[in-house]
């Protein structure tokens, strides 16, 4: 298996402009979480899913993000508009299923924003 | 609210020397905790982990402790080597939601 694939690698946009990230989950997972890396807070949860259904969104940080999963090998991160602070590593994992002794997250390399 | 947070930002160690790194945890509510490392440029790798009714497991050179009573968890790495220097998180797990801490940036000086 490829694991998980993210695109793009790096993004640099002008504020203002609308932020796609893609993400492609392992095969056969269930879950698929979008977390956010910076310096200042770390890794933070932004959003989960378990079978495309969203069911903790509560890290996301203000209405300018939303998340999609239409299908089980297909998320979305969108950032509109998109403001400098925004600036970060945006990781996409995924996992097999739910429950304790499961919980290994499998993540993707990171799309690292760069927003002007 | 509850969060998951680590004691040493940053640790230096002889290669060949043991590390310890050290987490603490507030939610008394975690069952499921594990060990990431992540590599400069990279996305958090799987090290090891625990279920909160165990105390101690090892992995290869790795042993992790979970201390329920003082909420603290801790990764030893045996002979630590050049290759495992990266930044360590620990993470916790509540109705599986996967919370992660600040992280530690071990530093392995040959």
């Amino acid at each position: 298996d490829a694991g998980v694939i993210q695109s793009p690698r790096h993004e640099v946009t002008e504020m203002g402009q609308e932020v796609t990230l893609r993400c492609k989950p392992i095969s056969g997972h269930d879950y698929l979480f979008w977390y956010r890396q910076t310096m200042m807070r770390g890794l933070e949860l932004l959003i989960y899913f378990n079978n495309n259904v969203p069911i903790d969104d509560s890290g996301m940080p203000e209405d300018r993000f939303s998340a999609k999963m239409p299908n089980a090998s297909f998320s979305t991160l969108k950032i509109q508009p998109s403001e400098p602070r925004d600036s970060a590593v945006y990781f996409c994992a995924s996992r097999q299923r739910g429950g304790i002794g499961t919980g290994e997250l499998f993540f993707g390399e990171g799309s690292r924003l760069t927003v002007l | 609210g509850e969060s998951v947070g680590l004691h040493l930002p940053t640790l230096s160690v002889q290669e060949g020397d043991n590390s310890i790194i050290n987490c603490a945890y507030s939610n008394s509510a975690s069952d499921y905790f594990i060990w990431y490392k992540q590599e400069s440029g990279k996305g958090p790798q799987f090290i090891i982990d625990i279920r909160s009714n165990m105390d101690k497991r090892q992995g290869q050179r790795v042993t992790v402790l979970l201390n329920k009573t003082v909420k603290h968890l801790s990764l030893q790495i045996a002979a630590t080597q050049p290759g495992d220097s990266a930044v360590y998180f620990c993470a916790e797990n509540v109705n599986n939601d996967m919370r992660f801490g600040a992280g530690t940036r071990l530093t392995v000086k040959p």
